[in-house]
């Protein structure tokens, strides 16, 4: 099955700097790339995502960039806020299947 | 808006007994999901359920059983607590089952002593 891997485990960033998560997929044939953020006590919500027909999207200070042909996805967030500080998923699915694979998460710290 | 209620919030079971979670969500959402949150892990899935009364095994439902006896409701059961065992354990929902948003909860945390 798919595996996603998220490669920092931790990051810490200054305020107004960028901050960089990087997931890598092993599935072809995932198509649908969503990123979820958690903060402290609380259950994920959704920020962004990237579908396979694209390879850049952005959302105000989010940009997401899928590089299909290295299985690669990354989240930029820029001009990072405190309130930025959580803990970062990303996830990769077959929009033919029902399961979400998630990566197992980045603590982003953004120091004041 | 809607959300999703989870009780309860913290569970703490004894080995070998068979412990209960419970998720409401008011979205009217058809597709509900429970998920395993284990520290350094991924969230992985247990089981989905696109409607009332349908139940799909999801990676880990070994060990586990579920019931959606109402479209608002997903109950989960461990059928046999595993000494040490701690994780939270995420119930999420999605408009439908084509749908790829995910709406969670703020989890059950479970602790078996």
């Amino acid at each position: 099955g798919e595996k996603v891997e998220q490669h920092e485990s931790t990051l810490s960033v200054r305020e107004g700097d960028s901050a960089v998560i990087n997931c890598t997929y092993t599935d072809t044939a995932s198509s649908y790339f969503p990123w979820y953020k958690q903060e402290a006590g609380k259950g994920l919500h959704f920020v962004i995502d990237i579908r396979s027909n694209v390879d850049r999207k952005q959302s105000q200070r989010l940009i997401v960039l899928l590089d299909k042909k290295a299985k690669r996805f990354s989240l930029h967030i820029t001009a990072t806020q405190p309130e930025d500080s959580a803990i970062y998923f990303c996830a990769a699915k077959n929009t033919g299947y029902q399961n979400f694979y998630f990566g197992k998460g980045t603590s982003l710290t953004v120091i004041p | 808006g809607g959300i999703i209620t989870q009780t309860p919030k913290f569970l703490i079971g004894q080995e070998g007994q068979k412990l209960t979670l419970k998720c409401q969500q008011n979205f009217n959402h058809d597709t509900m999901y429970w998920y395993r949150q284990d520290s350094g892990k991924g969230l992985r899935l247990i089981y989905y359920s696109i409607t009332e009364n349908d139940l799909q095994k999801g990676d880990l439902s070994e060990g586990y059983d579920a019931s959606r006896e109402k479209k608002s409701s997903f109950s989960l059961t461990v059928t046999s607590a595993q000494k040490n065992e701690m994780a939270v354990f995420l119930c999420a929902s999605s408009i439908d089952n084509s749908a790829e948003t995910l709406y969670f909860g703020s989890g059950t945390r479970l602790t078996v002593l």
